[in-house]
């Protein structure tokens, strides 16, 4: 079974600056999907990212940018210029694809603070 | 675009009642739905998932139950509420072409 490891509960920044959020899995699978999903109060769970197992290439969204380790099974999501509306709960989360369900696999989260 | 609707989005219930939350998606056809449940200050706990009408899997053995009447449906019951069923329960429609999971509003489940 894989897991999923958000080794920070807590995390805060200073508005504009840049925060890394750390995710590492454990899976013996060569194929498949990362991701992280955003959690603000509202507690509407959003995709920020997603990453395929098999591209070397770090996924970016904007503001947002991945550095993905496969070697290591790390996953970690780099957020620049800190805006207020970040602060919110961040999950990593695992997926192999063509299982039945194609399940996710979350990790416990992180809990990220932008300051003003 | 597709779009995944959940209602109530609060429900408070006794102990003891009944229970069907429900959860529709637009704008696609044939996906894959899940429920989950998320207690405060916790991660997200599967509960069940559908890759098709009437096609009901069962991650965690509860009071809970899950139907999916129709393709872009899915229900989330209970006959009996207990206190430990009290959360947020969140529906996830997926794209069987994109495999990513996208998540609905969210329902805030109150048992007292």
């Amino acid at each position: 079974a894989q897991t999923v490891t958000q080794s920070q509960p807590e995390m805060s920044v200073q508005e504009a600056e840049t925060v890394t959020l750390s995710c590492t899995y454990d899976t013996s699978e060569s194929n498949y999907y990362l991701f992280w999903y955003k959690q603000p109060p509202s507690r509407q769970m959003i995709l920020v990212i997603r990453q395929e197992a098999y591209k070397q290439q770090n996924a970016t969204e904007n503001r947002f940018s991945v550095n993905f380790q496969k070697a290591a099974k790390s996953f970690s999501l780099k957020i620049s210029d800190s805006q207020l509306g970040d602060t919110a709960m961040y999950f990593c989360a695992f997926m192999k694809p063509f299982n039945a369900g194609n399940m996710l696999t979350f990790g416990g989260g992180t809990r990220l603070m932008v300051k003003p | 675009s597709q779009t995944i609707h959940q209602w109530p989005a609060t429900l408070v219930q006794p102990v003891g009642s009944p229970l069907s939350l429900e959860c529709t998606v637009e704008g696609t056809s044939n996906p894959n739905l899940y429920w989950y449940r998320q207690a405060a200050g916790r991660g997200l706990q599967l509960l069940f998932y559908s890759v098709g009408i009437g096609q009901i899997s069962s991650e965690v053995p509860q009071n809970l139950s899950a139907s999916r009447p129709q393709d872009r449906q899915f229900i989330l019951s209970s006959k009996k509420l207990l206190l430990s069923d009290s959360g947020f329960y969140l529906c996830a429609w997926m794209s069987k072409s994109t495999d990513t999971q996208y998540f609905g509003p969210g329902t805030r489940l109150t048992v007292l």
